[in-house]
């Protein structure tokens, strides 16, 4: 099955720094999301983006929808120490499709 | 108020054992899907199930079926378990094209 290309893989951030993170895919996705996963939990949803080139903020987090709908990036700004965790994002083609997920990117932070 | 709830939590049982793992959703959605997360924290789609279409992804052994008795609940069976078969399961529901929202997850230990 389609993967997508999540980078990078995992951040070691001092608290207080932005931080950036992104995901392409070989083929369309009509919407892009971003999810944060703790430790035992579900994904919880941070940032959905249904337009090609939409640039969508939630807080200290934005996130866009690259023009070509190939791609999107999520930047966090003035990380804070409960940003910890793994970010995960996922792109699906429409209707009652099921999410393609990104391998996840592993926030920590350094105080 | 959970919006998605998954029973059980945790699940150990035997190689070639039949078991059940139950969804509940109550924020009224009509789409329902089932999610496995491996070792590596990768998620990948099993299902997704509205009123009208049940979609598979054809990687999905059909030792596994998922069964709806209801609009608000998707249950899955596994049928044989086998020691790949540990993981996280994770429950999903969205209203049409909308976000989707997870459950807490059902780690599943087969010995």
């Amino acid at each position: 099955g389609q993967q997508l290309n999540q980078s990078p893989q995992s951040m070691f951030i001092q608290e207080g720094e932005d931080v950036s993170m992104n995901c392409t895919s070989s083929s369309i996705f009509n919407t892009w999301l971003w999810y944060k996963q703790d430790p035992g939990e579900g994904p919880v949803l941070l940032i959905a983006l249904y337009k090609a080139g939409e640039l969508t903020s939630n807080g200290r987090l934005t996130a866009q929808f690259g023009i070509t709908r190939k791609d999107s990036f999520l930047n966090i700004s003035a990380s804070i120490p409960s940003d910890v965790g793994i970010y995960f994002c996922a792109g699906q083609r429409g209707g009652a499709d099921g999410l393609t997920f990104g391998k996840g990117t592993h926030l920590i932070i350094q105080p | 108020d959970t919006a998605v709830s998954q029973t059980p939590k945790y699940l150990v049982t035997q190689m070639g054992n039949d078991k059940s793992i139950k969804c509940e959703q109550n924020l009224g959605h009509d789409t329902m899907y089932w999610y496995k997360q491996d070792s590596k924290k990768f998620l990948k789609i099993m299902f997704s199930y509205n009123n009208k279409e049940l979609i598979i992804n054809e990687t999905v052994p059909n030792r596994f079926s998922p069964k709806s008795p209801d609009k608000a609940h998707l249950n899955l069976h596994i049928n044989s378990l086998e020691l790949g078969d540990s993981a996280v399961y994770f429950c999903a529901s969205s209203q049409a094209r909308t976000q989707q929202y997870f459950g807490p997850g059902t780690r599943l230990t087969v010995t």
